[in-house]
């Protein structure tokens, strides 16, 4: 069964550095998205992407915060200068545009920010 | 506003006792309700929707608009139930997923 992969499943950034968090969506599907998750709160929405563009962001996906989808495959977030506050899990996910609530998650990249 | 509640953080049954996870909504409009469950070391996976009125591993959930509720029972719990559940509702106009806080489940032998 096709699944969403995330890399790295670890990075350890100190603040201020740049980082970019790589996912590859299953392949036939058309919406991809960006979720965190600090630790012991709620997962929360970044943004959303279809067709080579920002469908939706939320108010955390400030100036610093960027996606793009360089090649077929790869959907990716940057971060530009990290915060201490930027630790978290962060989940990509992605969905048919049949089905868009039902959204496939990757197993996430966790970010430590020191 | 548009919002998910999952009052519990911990429920802790044994095996074979029934389990009802709440979840609560805000949404003007129609909604679109999902469970998503985590369990120990693995990704966030789809659990139920709504509208499919199915049941999974067990499972079932009831959308009751009138109660805004949308609450995941199971009438005989299972050691392998323990994990993460998450209540979701997906706000259309805004093409994402609102979730809740999770409830974690754990079923003790």
């Amino acid at each position: 069964e096709p699944e969403v992969t995330q890399t790295p499943s670890h990075q350890v950034t100190q603040m201020g550095q740049e980082v970019i968090l790589r996912c590859v969506p299953i392949s036939n599907h058309l919406y991809f998205y960006w979720y965190r998750q600090i630790l012991g709160q709620k997962v929360e929405f970044l943004v959303s992407f279809y067709n080579n563009e920002i469908s939706e962001k939320s108010e955390i996906f400030d100036d610093q915060f960027s996606v793009e989808r360089p090649d077929g495959s790869n959907f990716t977030l940057k971060i530009r200068s990290t915060k201490l506050e930027d630790s978290a899990m962060y989940f990509c996910a992605s969905s048919d545009p049949l089905a868009l609530g039902e959204q496939f998650f990757g197993p996430g990249t966790r970010l430590t920010v020191l | 506003a548009q919002r998910v509640t999952q009052p519990e953080k911990l429920l802790s049954v044994f095996k074979g006792a029934p389990v009802e996870l709440k979840c609560n909504y805000s949404y003007s409009g129609s909604p679109e309700l999902f469970w998503y469950v985590q369990y120990s070391r693995q990704r966030l996976q789809l659990l139920l929707r709504h509208i499919s009125r199915e049941s999974i591993k067990g499972f079932t959930a009831d959308l009751n608009k009138g109660e805004t509720s949308f609450h995941l029972k199971k009438p005989f719990a299972q050691e392998e139930d323990s994990a993460m559940y998450y209540c979701a509702l997906f706000s259309g106009g805004y093409n994402k997923l609102i979730f809740g806080a999770g409830t974690r489940l754990a079923v003790h032998p």
